[in-house]
């Protein structure tokens, strides 16, 4: 069964931390993503990885970074978490999309992150 | 670049009745289209899925979407709702080449009630 995990369901952080989020699959995916949701917002893309050390910015990447050191992992980073990072964070994989093929993004089940 | 719009952020519904979720979509190029549905405090998953051939495709819990490119929508129906549906529903596109993200709508939360 396929799977994508992510290190905590809630986190509760103060304003200036660094936050770190976590996210592992185990389906040998080359794509990982990384999005956050809010109500009447929808997943906006932060970041995403085609491959080990590569990343690419989305939607929405500032006040973020990542890291994806091996082909499994892929981590969230918040250099200073804010008020304004209070969302829902989720976390996909996904295969290459190739012409004529598509393989579904698999989701993990989210970090709630709060930040007072 | 590829944008999604759901018409409609809240659909309350009773139960047995039909429901229809509304997407449109704006792209360029060719591309897949993707319903997703997240229950409450889970992750998203994969309902139903259009690549190419029939532009009818169904899931396994009796929803259904039609692509249609001249309207560039791809509305999802259901014609008896349960209160198990009740959920968010995400309508996401993706080019069909190039390895883009996948770009989601807004999303329509299904409220059915008994």
């Amino acid at each position: 069964d396929v799977k994508v995990t992510q290190s905590s369901r809630y986190l509760v952080k103060r304003t200036g931390e660094k936050v770190f989020l976590e996210c592992v699959q185990d389906m040998d995916h080359e794509n990982m993503f990384w999005y956050r949701q809010d109500p009447g917002l929808g997943l906006r893309l932060i970041y995403f990885s085609y491959d080990v050390k590569m990343k690419e910015k989305g939607d929405i990447p500032e006040g973020y970074s990542v890291s994806r050191e091996k082909k499994e992992r892929f981590s969230l980073i918040l250099e200073s978490a804010s008020t304004n990072q209070t969302s829902m964070y989720l976390c996909a994989s996904s295969r290459p999309v190739l012409a004529g093929v598509s393989d579904t993004q698999y989701f993990g089940p989210g970090t709630r992150l709060t930040v007072l | 670049a590829q944008s999604v719009t759901q018409l409609d952020s809240q659909v309350p519904v009773f139960e047995e009745a039909p429901v229809e979720l509304r997407c449109n979509y704006s792209s360029s190029v060719s591309v897949y289209l993707f319903w997703y549905v997240q229950y409450p405090n889970q992750g998203l998953q994969l309902l139903l899925k259009y690549l190419s051939g029939s532009t009818l495709v169904e899931s396994i819990n009796g929803f259904e979407a039609e692509f249609n490119k001249s309207q560039t929508s791809f509305h999802l129906r259901k014609p008896s709702v349960h209160i198990s549906d009740t959920a968010e529903y995400f309508c996401a596109v993706i080019r069909n080449s190039g390895n883009t993200p996948l770009v989601f709508g807004k999303g329509t939360r299904l409220s059915v009630i008994a």
